[in-house]
């Protein structure tokens, strides 16, 4: 079964820094998609960023960009210029994309980030 | 386009009393549903999946159970609700090869 970790529970970063989450995951399938959500204080959960993985280009939407190594199984999210609304939990995600497989999404358990003015 | 709709935003529901969520979604075919829980500060647990009508997958035994009548509409419900089944809800659709796309939410309390 596919796996996916957040190892860092929490992160800070100061306003108009830049911030990287982290997220690993565990799949013996060769195509499959990963995302990033933002889930702000509201509870709602928002589509930030998404991978495929037969891509070997990164991912980019204004000022977040992955950084997808798929033989480390690695996609971990930069934020540039943090803003005070990028403060939110943000969930990895993974989907199977190939024929017959499963149309589960898994997701890590979060990162809580914070922004200091 | 696409938007999804799940109600009520909020329920008090006392202990052993029935339980049910509907979720529709609208402006798409086929889509496939889910279901999923979320403690308080926690991630996201996954309770039912659904890739059509009356196609119903159990990720975890529990006292909670899922029906699929029509192809955009998915409910979530319980004959006795438990103090344990108090959490969020998330209701979400999706079609390959984009993500998921989640409502807003129930939050419910069992007392």
């Amino acid at each position: 079964a596919q796996t996916v970790t957040q190892s860092q529970p929490e992160m800070s970063v100061q306003e108009a820094e830049t911030v990287t989450l982290s997220c690993t995951y565990d799949t013996s399938e060769s195509d499959y998609y990963l995302f990033w959500y933002k889930q702000p204080p509201s509870r709602q959960m928002i589509l930030v960023i998404r991978q495929e993985a037969y891509k070997q280009q990164n991912a980019t939407e204004n000022r977040f960009s992955v950084n997808f190594q798929k033989a480390a199984k690695s996609f971990s999210l930069k934020i540039s210029d943090s803003q005070l609304g990028d403060a939110a939990m943000y969930f990895c995600a993974y989907r199977s994309a190939g024929l017959g497989g499963s149309e589960k999404l898994v997701f890590g358990k979060g990162t809580k980030l914070t922004v200091n003015p | 386009s696409q938007t999804i709709h799940q109600w009520p935003a909020t329920l008090v529901q006392p202990v052993g009393s029935p339980l049910s969520l509907e979720c529709t979604v609208e402006g798409t075919s086929n889509p496939n549903l889910y279901w999923y829980r979320q403690a308080a500060g926690r991630g996201l647990q996954l309770l039912f999946y659904s890739v059509g009508i009356g196609q119903i997958s159990s990720e975890v035994p529990q006292n909670l159970s899922a029906s699929r009548p029509q192809d955009r509409q998915f409910i979530l419900s319980s004959k006795k609700l438990l103090l344990s089944d108090s959490g969020f809800y998330l209701c979400a659709w999706s079609v390959r090869p984009y993500g998921a796309f989640f409502g807003q939410g129930t939050r419910l309390t069992v007392v």
